[in-house]
């Protein structure tokens, strides 16, 4: 069955520092992963999309890795910022040819604070 | 543009009860999508519709019906609401890539602020 699993479940830093977020996947044929954030009582919206030839991409203060070998990717946010504080969802895009799937992690709760 | 926008916010039912939770959006999407969200659980698909007037089944249809007779809307069911059912629901649309099948063709979601519901 595939799977998306992602670390840690929860984290909290100081305004200012760095983490990093774990996503690891037994999805295949792999198409695609996909980082959404989530704010508390609202709807997940995507950061970043990683295809399967990119290693690495960036969103102003976010950056994601693929390795798309070990079936890992993370998600790095730099100079965290309160406004950071949501949920992280990894998904993953299961390629079928003509009926693709997609696989959610149960995410990652950073909360960042003073 | 409001994107995607959902209807109720929240509510609250006794078992056996009916309900229709109503999602819209002004993006023009082919694909729309509801899901439920529960605690340690990653978000699990219940319908979608990849057209108006066509839906389908995902990973967790049963107790849910929706339908999809516009475009821009698209709307679920519980036609006898259980405790089970007690979860976030979230609404969600794409858009069309031509030349990609399947109902994720493009896997970016716009998904709506969700309707937290309790079956009592």
């Amino acid at each position: 069955k595939n799977q998306v699993e992602q670390s840690p479940q929860s984290l909290i830093i100081l305004e200012g520092k760095n983490c990093t977020l774990q996503c690891n996947y037994t999805v295949s044929p792999f198409s695609n992963l996909r980082w959404y954030k989530q704010d508390t009582g609202r709807g997940p919206v995507s950061l970043t999309i990683m295809t399967f030839s990119e290693n690495t991409k960036s969103n102003g203060r976010y950056t994601a890795t693929l390795d798309a070998d070990t079936k890992q990717s993370s998600l790095h946010i730099t100079a965290s910022q309160l406004s950071d504080s949501a949920s992280y969802i990894c998904v993953v895009r299961e390629n079928t040819g003509t009926a693709s799937k997609l696989t959610f992690g149960t995410g990652t709760r950073l909360q960042v604070t003073l | 543009n409001a994107g995607v926008t959902q209807t109720p916010k929240f509510r609250v039912l006794k078992t056996g009860q009916s309900m229709t939770l109503l999602c819209a959006q002004d993006m023009n999407h082919e694909y729309m999508y509801w899901y439920r969200q529960d605690p340690g659980m990653g978000l699990r698909l219940i319908h979608y519709s990849v057209g108006e007037g066509t839906t389908a089944k995902g990973e967790v249809p049963d107790g849910y019906n929706v339908s999809r007779l516009k475009k821009q809307n698209f709307l679920l069911g519980l036609e006898s609401a259980a405790p089970s059912q007690t979860s976030v629901y979230f609404c969600a649309s794409s858009y069309l890539i031509p030349g990609l099948a399947g109902p994720y063709n493009n896997n970016e979601q716009f998904f709506g602020p969700g309707t937290r519901l309790t079956v009592l």
